[in-house]
């Protein structure tokens, strides 16, 4: 059973500094991995997804990197800003097409 | 991009009542809708897999006659929670995609449910 691991549960950061989150996972044979931000009471907003074959991905100031040999994953967030404040969570998708989500990182980042 | 409505966004009810969640994808034809449960600082579950015309495959744990599930539309998928408890109060989601199951998911903004 693949089981999902984001490390830490909650950061706070000061306004400018970069994010590191990360996302582990214990099973490799993934389809592909995605990294998702939930806003308070919110659905899921789709931030990158990165094909198992992929080593990253990037999007503006977002770069997720994939080690499935390592069944790892982190997403980095440079120059980060209030309105990045949210919960971060990343999804393995397995080849029958089933996500598995790890229960999240909640980011605060301070003015 | 695609979209994917979720309504109502909160619902709350009596005990021993039924509630339905909509799920409609406004853009696209979703061949496949998913079902998640979410506890207040837990990951998302999924509760069941839901494919135009035929029954919905439930997950392991998941109740079939608690949760009905219909997806009579490649557009609307619809949850029923049945006779509802208060351990039922929980954030549903929806997502949905387009083609072929492992393509990306579309997800809803979510129903926040309190049964009283």
């Amino acid at each position: 059973k693949q089981e999902v691991t984001q490390i830490p549960a909650a950061l706070s950061v000061p306004e400018g500094e970069n994010l590191v989150l990360n996302c582990s996972f214990t099973d490799s044979a993934i389809y592909n991995l995605q990294w998702f931000r939930q806003d308070p009471g919110k659905g899921l907003t789709s931030l990158l997804l990165i094909q198992s074959s992929q080593r990253e991905q990037t999007s503006g100031r977002l770069n997720a990197s994939l080690d499935k040999s390592s069944g790892r994953s982190t997403l980095y967030i440079a120059a980060s800003q209030p309105g990045d404040s949210a919960t971060y969570l990343c999804a393995v998708i397995l080849f029958d097409y089933k996500l598995s989500f790890g229960a999240g990182t909640t980011v605060t980042v301070r003015a | 991009g695609a979209v994917v409505s979720q309504h109502p966004s909160r619902v709350i009810c009596k005990s021993g009542t039924s509630v339905k969640i909509e799920c409609r994808s406004l853009d696209f034809q979703a061949t496949t809708m998913f079902w998640y449960r979410q506890f207040p600082k837990q990951s998302l579950m999924l509760m069941a897999t839901s494919n135009e015309g035929s029954k919905a495959t439930y997950e392991q744990g998941v109740e079939k006659d608690k949760f009905l599930i219909n997806h009579a539309s490649l557009t609307l998928s619809t949850l029923t929670v049945t006779s509802a408890h208060p351990e039922d109060s929980s954030f549903y989601i929806c997502s949905a995609t387009l083609g072929d199951p492992k393509n990306i998911q579309y997800f809803g903004a979510g129903t926040r449910l309190s049964v009283l």
